[in-house]
């Protein structure tokens, strides 16, 4: 089945910096990648997902991009603020045919940090 | 997004009790699943909750253990039976919303945080 690793499992930035997380999967056939904030005591939320059809996707302050040839993909996150403090979580799927994705396989977390 | 509650919010029970959790969506989705989280850990699918049919469990988990229902399309329980302190967890359910065509995005519920003791 499918294996996705996340790193780095902490990260912490000055207030401004940016932030950079990155999973790599092994499923070749996966083609779904979103990514999830968790804050404490909270349920994760989706904040962005990239298909396997376009290599970059932007959102305001966060982008992800994605290498195929590779099997890995990034969350990239500029200008951090407090509030940015979370746990980020990747995760990947594929499509099943229909309209049928397959489960979604989570990376391990990532731990994000942003000191003011 | 879909609006999705769970109760209870939360709970601490004796071993070797059960416990049911109830998951409710404010729209029909047709795959909701169920999710633990231990403590500080990763998201691990426990089953997909099919409507009209028997849910289809991972690797590790058993019906015994964790009997699901599901209804209709906008709810599902997920019941954790003869608890032990290893059950302890938050378990969340999550629902999947189709986007167009051949697209689709996944959303929790807030999750209901379990002690056994």
């Amino acid at each position: 089945g499918e294996n996705v690793e996340q790193h780095p499992s902490t990260l912490s930035v000055q207030e401004g910096d940016s932030a950079v997380i990155k999973c790599t999967y092994s499923d070749s056939a996966s083609n779904y990648f979103p990514w999830y904030k968790q804050e404490l005591g909270k349920r994760p939320q989706l904040i962005i997902d990239i298909r396997s059809n376009v290599g970059e996707k932007k959102d305001q302050r966060i982008a992800v991009t994605l290498n195929k040839t590779a099997k890995h993909f990034s969350l990239h996150i500029t200008e951090t603020q407090p509030e940015d403090s979370a746990v980020y979580f990747c995760a990947a799927s594929r499509y099943a045919g229909g309209t049928s994705y397959g489960k979604l396989t989570f990376g391990q977390g990532t731990i994000l940090t942003v000191h003011p | 997004s879909a609006v999705i509650s769970q109760k209870p919010s939360r709970d601490i029970c004796q071993r070797g009790t059960s416990l049911t959790i109830q998951c409710q969506v404010d729209s029909q989705v047709t795959m909701m699943f169920w999710y633990r989280q231990q403590p500080g850990q990763s998201l691990t699918l426990i089953a997909t909750a099919n409507q009209g049919s028997e849910a289809t469990y991972e690797s590790g988990f058993v019906i015994d253990k964790f009997p699901i229902s599901r209804p209709n399309l906008t709810f599902s329980t997920l019941t954790v039976s003869n608890m032990s302190p290893e059950d302890s967890s938050i378990y969340l359910c999550s629902v999947r919303l189709a986007r167009g065509n051949r697209a689709y995005e996944q959303y929790f519920g807030p999750g209901t945080r379990l002690t056994v003791t």
